[in-house]
């Protein structure tokens, strides 16, 4: 059973509003919910963190409903810098850790 | 301050030959961890260490891969008799705590090329 369930690739136009929906069923009680991105040739790097809500910052929103086992990432207006592959990490569930970054979702944004 | 570093970049082999691969992470960060990401694909866990406890060898494909982090800093992920499989790009992460809240800060990475 995936950890974490994410669209294999998104495609979408610059200036557009992205949102990438990421199914995390077996969330834990104290696991938070990260976004990483990451451009070819490189590591992946932080975006977006929260527990439950909204958190925004200055890349990106997170929608995180109730029950916590869904995420949603909100990329506004986006450029064709933000084409990347976006991951996001959970807590496995069961009281541990695991540090699963799953296929991720590719994002093409085309001019 | 300083990032993760990995050292070399760029590693080319042949089968058969062992090859180590160095991790520098951020000064003060007790978790470690090394990933191995083929081209197109996500990342693949490999192994992780948190402070003094025992690592996390639960993502090495086989007994082939070992890892070790000496004096709680610098991490070497060895390789023996490398395979054409082994291809790949080996990322190297550190963390405050190994826990779901504190991120992780990525290296550039180590291309492996086992020819």
């Amino acid at each position: 059973l995936a950890k974490t369930t994410q669209p294999i690739s998104m495609d979408s136009y610059e200036g557009q509003e992205v949102n990438i929906t990421c199914s995390h069923n077996n969330i834990a009680t104290n696991d938070y919910i990260t976004w990483y991105q990451q451009f070819p040739s490189q590591g992946p790097r932080f975006i977006i963190q929260g527990y439950k809500t909204k958190v925004t910052n200055e890349v990106a929103s997170l929608f995180i409903p109730a029950d916590r086992k869904s995420s949603t990432l909100s990329l506004p207006r986006v450029s064709l810098s933000d084409t990347a592959v976006y991951y996001c990490l959970v807590g496995e569930g069961t009281g541990g850790f695991k540090t699963i970054f799953g296929a991720g979702t590719r994002l093409f944004v085309k001019a | 301050g300083a990032g993760v570093s990995q050292s070399p970049s760029n590693k080319v082999t042949e089968k058969g030959k062992d090859v180590e691969l160095r991790c520098d992470p951020i000064s003060g960060h007790t978790a470690l961890y090394w990933y191995r990401q083929s081209l197109g694909q996500g990342l693949e866990f490999l192994i992780y260490f948190q402070g003094n406890s025992a690592p996390d060898k639960s993502g090495l494909p086989s007994d082939r891969f070992s890892a070790e982090r000496t004096g709680g800093s610098v991490s070497t992920l060895t390789i023996q008799r490398t395979q054409q499989e082994d291809s790949a790009v080996y990322l190297c992460a550190s963390s405050l705590l190994h826990d779901s809240y504190n991120e992780q800060f990525f290296g550039p990475g180590t291309r492996l090329t086992v020819l």
